[in-house]
C-alpha cells in the first residue's frame, strides 16, 4: 500500500536547538516530493519539491534532502516564529491527484 | 498574484443539510484540488478539475461532488451532511498539466456539522 510516514509526530526545541524531521514514503514511481508548512487556521505554505534522489535545497534555516526512501527537512538554529505543522507529501502517477500527504510533525520552538 | 481564495472562511450546517463550498485559484492556474484535513486522518484527496473536467477523484462517497467553471474557479458540494463530514476543506490550484506542478492552498473553508 503506498503511504507516506512523518516522525516524530510532534518535537519541542529550544530556541538555536538544530534537529531533523523525517518523512518515510513507499509508493512505486514516485514522481516529486513536497514539503509544506502550515500554521493554525490557515493552509499549507509551500516550502519544497525535490524530484530525485541526492537532491538538496534550501531556504533560510531550512534544508530538505531526498534519499529513494526518505526525506529530511534539517531546521539549523530555529526560531521560535518556526513553530509549526510541517507536512511531506508523494507525488506519484500522472496526475495531480495521486498526492499522498504524511500527518504532519508539530514542531515547537521555545525562546 | 493574488493567491487561492476560499469562501466562506467558516460554516456551520446541521446533519442532513447541504453546503457548497467556493474556490477561486491563481490566476492562470487551470488545475483546481480539493482536500479534506481532520485531525485523526490528516489532508486527503477528494478531487481534481483541469479545464472544467474531473481529472482524478478521491476515496469518498458520491455526496461529495465538484465541479469547475470555464474561468477555472470551482465549487465544491456536500449533500445529506454527516457529523463526521465535520473538517477543514482546502483547495489548492496549479498551472496544471504536468506531475511536477506545485499546488498552492487556500486558508481554507472550516465546516462544523452539528
Amino acid at each position: 500500500e503506498d503511504q507516506v510516514t512523518q516522525s516524530p509526530e510532534a518535537l519541542r526545541l529550544q530556541e538555536g536547538e538544530s534537529s531533523s524531521l523525517n518523512c518515510s514514503y513507499t509508493v512505486s514511481g514516485l514522481r516529486g516530493l513536497f514539503w509544506y508548512r502550515q500554521d493554525p487556521g490557515k493552509g499549507p505554505e509551500f516550502l519544497f519539491t525535490l524530484y530525485s534522489a541526492g537532491e538538496e535545497k534550501e531556504k533560510e534555516r531550512l534544508k530538505a534532502t531526498l534519499t529513494k526512501k526518505e526525506s529530511f527537512l534539517h531546521i539549523t538554529a530555529p526560531k521560535p516564529e518556526d513553530s509549526a505543522t510541517y507536512l511531506c507529501a508523494v507525488h506519484y502517477g500522472g496526475s495531480q491527484g495521486n498526492l499522498i500527504f504524511g500527518k504532519g510533525t508539530k514542531l515547537s520552538v521555545k525562546p | 498574484k493574488a493567491g487561492v481564495t476560499q469562501t466562506p472562511r467558516y460554516l456551520i450546517k446541521t446533519r442532513g443539510q447541504q453546503v457548497t463550498l467556493s474556490c477561486s485559484p491563481i490566476s492562470g492556474h487551470r488545475s483546481v484540488s480539493w482536500y479534506q484535513q481532520t485531525p485523526g486522518q490528516g489532508l486527503q484527496f477528494l478531487f481534481e478539475y483541469f479545464s472544467e473536467t474531473q481529472r482524478n477523484k478521491g476515496n469518498f462517497p458520491g455526496r461529495f461532488s465538484g465541479r469547475q467553471f470555464s474561468n477555472s474557479r470551482s465549487e465544491m458540494n456536500v449533500s445529506t451532511l454527516e457529523l463526521g463530514d465535520s473538517a477543514l476543506y482546502l483547495c489548492a490550484s496549479s498551472e496544471g498539466g504536468k506531475a511536477k506542478n506545485i499546488q498552492y492552498f487556500g486558508a481554507g473553508t472550516r465546516l462544523s456539522v452539528l
